[in-house]
């Protein structure tokens, strides 16, 4: 059975400090991995890979894939006040044109002032 | 209004009933996802459509839950003989290649009382 399990489940910090946010799966027929912000309603889109290596940077966000180990780790420097959200890891998988995304749990992160 | 809509936004219902809820994708999309979120997880599966073709439902999907989406433009998600357990934030999200592509809507929040 297909599965994304992320790590820690929830963290609190103070504004200014660095968090970095774990994702692995297991699953069979891996198109992406994609990381999502969830503020109260619906999942808003950060990042997709797909392949190894490769950093993605947004801002003061960044992510990377190990697609040999199964992980993806998901960073934010500099944290703000506005940074407080579930942070969403979503595996995509299928085949041909059929495919889905499979969620980890999410991680609740809350930035203090 | 380019977004994927959902409706009603809340769902107040006793035990036993039925309950039937709305989801307009944008109107590009042929692909349209139906995902269940209860406090403290992330989406879970539960059917997906291509056009109007139904093609997985999740095994977890219990014989009361229905959905259709006739001329692969809304679709609807019934559950019948509500439970307890069924409440949770139900999403809709549509997208037309995947990877990036997913879009969220706002979700209904159902309570069964």
């Amino acid at each position: 059975e297909d599965k994304v399990v992320q790590s820690p489940l929830s963290l609190v910090v103070h504004e200014g400090d660095t968090v970095t946010l774990n994702c692995s799966y297991e699953v069979t027929n891996f198109r992406s991995l994609l990381w999502y912000k969830q503020e109260k309603k619906a999942p808003t889109f950060l990042f997709m890979l797909t392949s190894s290596g490769i950093e993605k940077k947004s801002g003061r966000l960044s992510s990377i894939l190990d697609k040999k180990e199964l992980f993806s780790i998901l960073n934010i420097t500099a944290t703000q006040t506005g940074d407080s959200a579930v942070y969403l890891c979503a595996v995509e998988v299928g085949e041909d044109s059929s495919y889905k995304l499979i969620f980890g749990s999410g991680t609740r992160l809350l930035v203090r002032p | 209004d380019t977004g994927v809509s959902q409706d009603p936004r809340h769902k107040i219902t006793k035990r036993g009933q039925n309950v039937t809820f709305r989801c307009d994708p944008i109107s590009e999309h042929n692909r349209l996802y139906w995902y269940r979120q209860t406090l403290g997880q992330g989406p879970e599966f539960l059917t997906y459509f291509q056009n109007e073709a139904q093609l997985e439902k999740s095994r977890l999907l219990s014989d009361r839950f229905s959905a259709e989406r006739p001329k692969g433009s809304f679709s609807t998600l019934e559950i019948q003989r509500t439970e307890q357990g069924d409440s949770a934030m139900y999403l809709c999200a549509s997208s037309w290649l995947g990877g990036r592509g997913y879009t969220f809507g706002s979700g209904t929040r159902l309570t069964v009382v």
